[in-house]
């Protein structure tokens, strides 16, 4: 089945930097990548998502990549702010739609004021 | 306000008790989802229904019981859990099961 691998677990960076992550998967046919924002106490809320028939997708301080040939993609958060401390999850959609989600383990932002 | 709205927020139980976690959603989606968030672990699928049937079970132990009336509700019922279920447990919903899960905030639950 499919395998999502995160990385680092744990980001710190200095307010105003870039922060990157990223994940790899093993299942070709995974053709959509949702990226979650989960805070403390919250459920994960979806802030970006990219289907395999793009390669990037851009909105505001938040980009993601996807590499289907290499299958890694990557969330990029420029201009980084104290809020946007959390924990990231990526996901993928294993054998392509109608398929439940398989996460990544998670990783741990501090922006750092 | 994610239109997933999950109760209680925390529960304490103790492994000979019944309890039910409940699921409501306000979005008008036909897929409803069961996870469990361990620490420092994926989140784990444990059940999935769409149109009000279930459609896939993860191996989910039978103490753990699904019940889904209709496509606005989700519940999880619960019966001589163990320490081991103590866990976040998030509910979510998609408009199909290839479109955008939306979560609720979850129940934080407890086994004494």
């Amino acid at each position: 089945g499919e395998n999502v691998e995160q990385h680092p677990s744990t980001l710190s960076v200095q307010e105003g930097d870039s922060a990157v992550i990223k994940c790899t998967y093993s299942d070709s046919a995974s053709n959509y990548f949702p990226w979650y924002k989960q805070e403390l106490g919250k459920g994960p809320q979806l802030i970006i998502d990219i289907r395999s028939n793009v390669g990037e997708k851009k909105d505001q301080r938040i980009a993601v990549t996807l590499n289907k040939t290499a299958k890694h993609f990557s969330l990029h958060i420029t201009e980084t702010q104290p809020e946007d401390s959390a924990v990231y999850f990526c996901a993928a959609s294993p054998r392509g739609g109608n398929t439940p989600l398989v996460f990544g383990k998670g990783t741990r932002l501090s922006v750092i004021a | 306000e994610t239109g997933v709205t999950q109760t209680p927020r925390h529960l304490v139980m103790g492994m000979t008790n019944k309890k039910s976690l409940k699921c409501e959603q306000h979005l008008g989606h036909n897929a409803m989802y069961w996870y469990k968030q361990s620490a420092k672990k994926p989140l784990e699928l444990m059940f999935v229904y769409s149109l009000e049937e279930r459609v896939e079970n993860n191996s989910v132990p039978s103490r753990f019981s699904p019940e889904c009336p209709n496509s606005s509700h989700l519940f999880l019922h619960l019966h001589t859990l163990q320490p081991e279920d103590s866990a976040l447990y998030l509910c979510a919903s998609s408009q199909t099961r290839s479109q955008p899960q939306h979560f609720g905030d979850g129940t934080r639950l407890s086994i004494l």
